[in-house]
């Protein structure tokens, strides 16, 4: 069974702290992207990535940094974590540049930062 | 740029009824996939169907259709028979053929509640 993995599904941090969300997948995808879900916004894109070590901004990636330092793990970073971060993060990885497939989620992450 | 519009935040239904929920979309891309997925109050995003831009029949995936109108720049979700278990949030989404490493836009999504 395909998998996307995140290393947490409630996580609680205090303002200013470093914050690691992790994501795993298992399908050799290419694409690998973070999202942030609040209600009545749908999913924004914060930053994805369409190989190792190749980044790019998505929408709203301000206070966020990413890592991909190997194919199967991208990494979200707050740098200093604040309390309009909280929010739900799902985590999501594809085919590179093929439109036919779908995306593949992770469960998600629900943080809170007090 | 890719736009999607959900234009219902919330849809109910009777058990055992139809139900469809809306969604347009905008594009520049001459060649595109779209998209439906479910997320239940567990979080995890469900894809349930997908349908090509140039498919000539509208997709089927056992209670699910799609109703894709081009012209219209619409992909509205059909579920026959609700179930109980479809109550959840439904997004709309779409992936282009020229959009960088293939990322989707997202609508902000249609929470169904199928009542017993």
């Amino acid at each position: 069974d395909v998998k996307v993995t995140q290393s947490s599904r409630y996580l609680v941090k205090r303002t200013g702290e470093k914050v690691f969300l992790e994501c795993v997948q298992d399908m050799d995808h290419e694409n690998m992207f973070w999202y942030r879900q609040d209600p009545g916004l749908g999913l924004r894109l914060i930053y994805f990535s369409y190989d190792v070590k190749m980044k790019e901004k998505g929408d709203i990636p301000e206070g966020y940094s990413v890592s991909r330092e190997k194919k199967e793990r991208f990494s979200l970073i707050l740098e200093s974590a604040s309390t309009n971060q909280t929010s739900m993060y799902l985590c999501a990885s594809s085919t590179h540049r093929d439109m036919n497939t779908e995306a593949f989620f992770g469960q998600g992450t629900r943080l809170t930062v007090v | 740029a890719q736009k999607i519009t959900q234009t219902q935040p919330g849809m109910f239904v009777q058990e055992k009824e139809a139900v469809t929920l809306d969604c347009t979309y905008d594009t520049s891309d001459p060649s595109y996939g779209l998209f439906w997925y479910k997320q239940p109050s567990s979080g995890e995003m469900i894809f349930l169907i997908y349908q090509g831009s140039y498919d000539q029949q509208n997709a089927t995936e056992g209670r699910y259709s799609l109703n894709f109108q081009k012209a219209r720049k619409s992909a509205n979700l059909v579920i026959s028979a609700s179930q109980l278990g479809d109550s959840a949030m439904y997004f709309c989404a779409m992936r282009g053929a020229n959009t960088n490493a293939g990322k989707s836009t997202f609508g902000d999504g249609t929470t169904l509640t199928v009542k017993p």
